[in-house]
């Protein structure tokens, strides 16, 4: 398997714009991660899926955040408006149980100017 | 709510010496333990997990952790370190008992390993 795969890896944009992250969980795993991690805050989770069903998503910063996971092989997490704090490194990661270990991405790296 | 404290932000070792990188959680039933590791510009990668049993447990890269339940630890070391050991360690922990996802990272232990 080629372990969780996300993308793009690298995303710049401007203040203002939609941006789009994609992730694509290891094949069986039932459980998916979103999680961000700053300098400041560490490693944040943001919201997690079990069996594509969205179970807690009080890490989500506002209401510009948001996720979706339509099918068992894909995620996106959606962020509109961006700003710059938004800044960080998105990783997604998937597990075959809630409390397994968890298999993370690589990563994107957002910066919003 | 849990937590896990990672004391050493940044340590800093002589190749070939011994590592031993500080792990305590709070937290009352029994916890499921992790430690992941992360290289620069990488996602992070499982080093040893511990759920029950035996409480020395070995992981990857000669890595092992002792989950240490009267001092709340889950404490990682290596006999000897080599340079490409030199990453950023994240311990974790998960409520093994709730009904929702709970995992808690530590802020992390940055190692430098000097040749």
């Amino acid at each position: 398997d080629a372990g969780v795969i996300q993308s793009p890896r690298h995303e710049v944009t401007e203040m203002g714009q939609e941006v789009t992250l994609r992730c694509k969980p290891i094949s069986g795993h039932n459980s998916l991660f979103w999680y961000r991690q700053t300098m400041m805050r560490g490693l944040e989770l943001l919201i997690y899926f079990n069996n594509n069903v969205p179970i807690d998503d009080s890490g989500m910063p506002e209401d510009r955040f948001s996720a979706k996971m339509p099918n068992a092989s894909f995620s996106t997490l959606k962020i509109q408006p961006s700003e710059p704090r938004d800044s960080a490194v998105y990783f997604c990661a998937s597990s075959s149980g809630l409390n397994t270990e968890a298999f993370f991405g690589q990563g994107t790296r957002l910066t919003v100017v | 709510a849990q937590s896990v404290t990672q004391p050493d932000i940044h340590i800093t070792v002589s190749e070939g010496a011994s590592l031993e990188l500080r792990c305590n959680y709070s937290y009352g039933a029994t916890p499921y333990l992790f430690w992941y590791v992360q290289s620069p510009g990488q996602g992070l990668q499982l080093l040893l997990k511990y759920f029950s049993g035996d409480t020395l447990v070995q992981g990857i890269k000669g890595f092992e952790a002792e989950f240490k339940r009267s001092q709340s630890s889950f404490n990682l070391r290596k006999p000897s370190v080599h340079w490409s050991d030199a990453a950023e360690y994240f311990c974790a922990v998960v409520n093994s008992g709730a009904g929702s996802y709970q995992l808690t990272f530590g802020k992390g232990t940055k190692l430098s390993v000097i040749p």
